[in-house]
């Protein structure tokens, strides 16, 4: 079964940092595109995130440019997202997806999500 | 304010087919291809519609998606009431605005 597992959201003082991972099997990790899209509560999606996939390439939102380090290790299936100098605006529902990017092709769709884990910014 | 405009809200009746619109640039829909994605309260979003038009296999052919220019269509037919859901369009950025972007969301009521 393909699946996304992600874990490390909790609560983190304003300022702090965090290491999220998404667990990946039942696919051929290091041929997929892997991206981090959140979810603030009550609001829409938005990506965070993406790398390709030999790590090469990565992609950031310009709101969390500079704050946030997207990486994977395609030996261990993990996919990573250190997040850092949070605010209370990062505070979300936090999705690993697989995808495709092709930027020449102009084609982007991530095709499976994990079920997310929360992060949340207070003091 | 989401780079890509979707409206809030949409309905229709059981059996009705309905549309939900984007509108974007040149810099995204203009010359990128648009997916579409499904969200239920409280679960993560499944992806509808790839590459514009394309369905993923487990998705049913009452599903369909368009673009046309700047702007992008998802049509859902024979509207059944398990319909009921956000749904989210999404494109490549090639400007500042970018990578990705997605629409603000449209929720779908099944009256």
């Amino acid at each position: 079964e393909v699946q996304l597992v992600e874990s490390g959201g909790g609560l983190v003082q304003p300022g702090g940092s965090l290491r999220l991972s998404c667990a990946a099997s039942g696919f051929t990790f290091r041929s997929y595109a892997m991206h981090w899209v959140r979810q603030a509560p009550g609001k829409g999606l938005e990506l965070v995130a993406a790398i390709s996939s030999n790590g090469n390439t990565t992609y950031y939102a310009n709101s969390v440019k500079g704050r946030f380090t997207i990486s994977r290790d395609n030996s261990k299936n993990t996919l990573y997202l250190q997040v850092g100098s949070l605010r209370a605006e990062d505070r979300a529902v936090y999705y690993c997806a697989r995808g495709s990017i092709a930027v020449v092709a102009g084609i982007w769709h991530m095709d499976v999500w994990g079920k997310g884990t929360t992060v949340i910014v207070s003091s | 304010q989401s780079v890509l405009t979707q409206p809030p809200s949409a309905s229709g009746t059981p059996g009705q087919r309905v549309t939900i619109s984007c509108s974007g640039s040149s810099s995204n829909i203009g010359s990128n291809k648009v997916a579409w994605y499904q969200q239920f309260p409280g679960t993560a979003p499944r992806l509808l519609i790839y590459s514009n038009d394309q369905r993923p296999s487990a998705v049913p052919d009452r599903f369909s998606g368009s673009k046309s220019g700047t702007s992008a269509s998802l049509a859902i037919s024979g509207l059944q009431s398990q319909d009921e859901a956000d749904y989210y369009c999404a494109a490549w950025d090639d400007s500042l605005n970018g990578p990705g972007v997605f629409g603000g969301g449209t929720k779908l009521t099944v009256l």
